[in-house]
Formats: structure tokens, C-alpha cells, sequence
């Protein structure tokens, strides 16, 4: 049974430009989060999906926008990246109601 | 304002020798605590999930308990494999159970 999965690993931008990250949720999960989790801190909710509607969403600018598809995957979008931006990106995957299980993460650099 | 605070930030031990690590919470209406392991550059690892004061849950060398105003999860006899970050989280009031805060997580080295 395969886990969340993501990608890329890793990515290397330059300010100002836009980044695709992608995300498979576990089997029979039908709910995917979104968390920003820079170095040294806890994860940071970004926004939820589920049903390919934007549930919820944390304390994050209109730069950062979202996607589900049908097959419950997700895309994670942000424009005019800024170095702040830098970090480790992490999807998460629940049925509705039970825990979330993480994927490995995308690390982000902008330069 | 919802709040999970973690302590210590960092804690290091010897092979075998038994501690604790603390996850305070401030919330209306705990609707979960959740434990977390997370090994470097990697996605954190799901551990234990406690809904109710009083309850008790262990793993191999680790037990996570809860009470009304924080969490323990103790560690008995760790060995160099347990170093990580161990992070807790709970739901955000009126949030959705995938809306998370989470502490900033305690970094365990054990030393053989």
C-alpha cells in the first residue's frame, strides 16, 4: 500500500518566479492538506482539499493556490516566489475524521 | 488563541536513560493530540493519537499520555534509533481536523 508520495524531492527557484508542486494522497484518502514547515519549526497549514474544493485555509497570501483532481491528487501553486518561501513542503492525506499521514516532503530554495 | 508549545526544544540523553517530553495546548474543545516523528529532510511519522484526559497509548519504548492541559510522551530506555524531532499537534479551534497547529517539536539525541 503505498504511502503520500510527492514532487519533486527537490527545487531550486529564483525569486519571482512560480513553482508546481504535486502530491498523491494514500490509498483511500480522499482529503489532502498542504503545510509550509521552515527549518527548525513545526509544519504551517497552508489549506485543505477536499471533494476538489479548497475546505480551508491557514494565514497564507493569494500567491499560494491550490488543486484536486478527481483522483483526489493535488497541486500546490506559488507565484512570484520570494526567498521567505524557502522551505520544506509537505502534503498531508486523511479519510475525513482520522489521522493525517505525511508524505516526504518537497524542499523548496529560492535564490 | 489556539497554542501548542513544546519543551524542552531540545533534550539529549544516554542509551537507556528514560525522560519525558512535554506538549502543552491551549484550545476550545481538544478534538485530538497527535505525536509525530520526524527524521531530518523527511515528512513527519504518524505515532499516537489521544482524545480524552487520562489516556494512555504506547509503541515499542514510547507511551504518550494526555491530560486537560497537556501531554507527555515518555521515552523508557531509548536507544540511538529514537533520535528525532518529536512534534504534537491538535486541530485549530473551528478548523477542520486537517487543520493542524503544531508545537515547534523537541529534538532528541541519544548517545550510545
Amino acid at each position: 500500500d503505498a504511502g503520500v508520495t510527492q514532487s519533486p524531492t527537490h527545487l531550486i527557484k529564483t525569486r519571482g518566479q512560480q513553482v508546481t508542486l504535486r502530491c498523491s494522497p494514500k490509498s483511500g484518502h480522499d482529503t489532502v492538506s498542504w503545510y509550509q514547515q521552515a527549518l527548525g519549526q513545526g509544519p504551517q497549514f497552508i489549506f485543505q482539499y477536499y471533494e476538489e474544493e479548497e475546505r480551508q485555509r491557514g494565514n497564507f497570501p493569494d500567491r499560494f493556490s491550490g488543486h484536486q483532481f478527481p483522483n483526489y491528487s493535488s497541486e500546490l501553486n506559488v507565484n512570484a516566489l520570494l526567498l521567505g518561501d524557502s522551505a520544506l513542503y509537505l502534503c498531508a492525506s486523511t479519510q475525513q475524521g482520522y489521522e493525517q499521514y505525511f508524505g516526504p516532503g518537497t524542499r523548496l530554495t529560492v535564490t | 488563541e489556539d497554542q501548542v508549545t513544546q519543551s524542552p526544544e531540545a533534550l539529549r540523553l544516554q542509551e537507556g536513560e528514560s525522560s519525558s517530553l512535554n506538549c502543552s495546548y491551549t484550545v476550545s474543545g481538544l478534538r485530538g493530540l497527535f505525536w509525530y516523528r520526524q527524521d531530518p529532510g523527511k515528512g513527519p511519522e504518524f505515532l499516537f493519537t489521544l482524545y480524552s484526559a487520562g489516556e494512555e497509548k504506547e509503541k515499542e519504548r514510547l507511551k504518550a499520555t494526555l491530560t486537560k492541559k497537556e501531554s507527555f510522551l515518555h521515552i523508557t530506555a531509548p536507544k540511538p534509533e529514537d533520535s528525532a524531532t518529536y512534534l504534537c499537534a491538535t486541530p485549530e479551534t473551528g478548523g477542520s481536523q486537517g487543520n493542524l497547529i503544531f508545537g515547534k517539536g523537541t529534538k532528541l539525541s541519544v548517545k550510545p
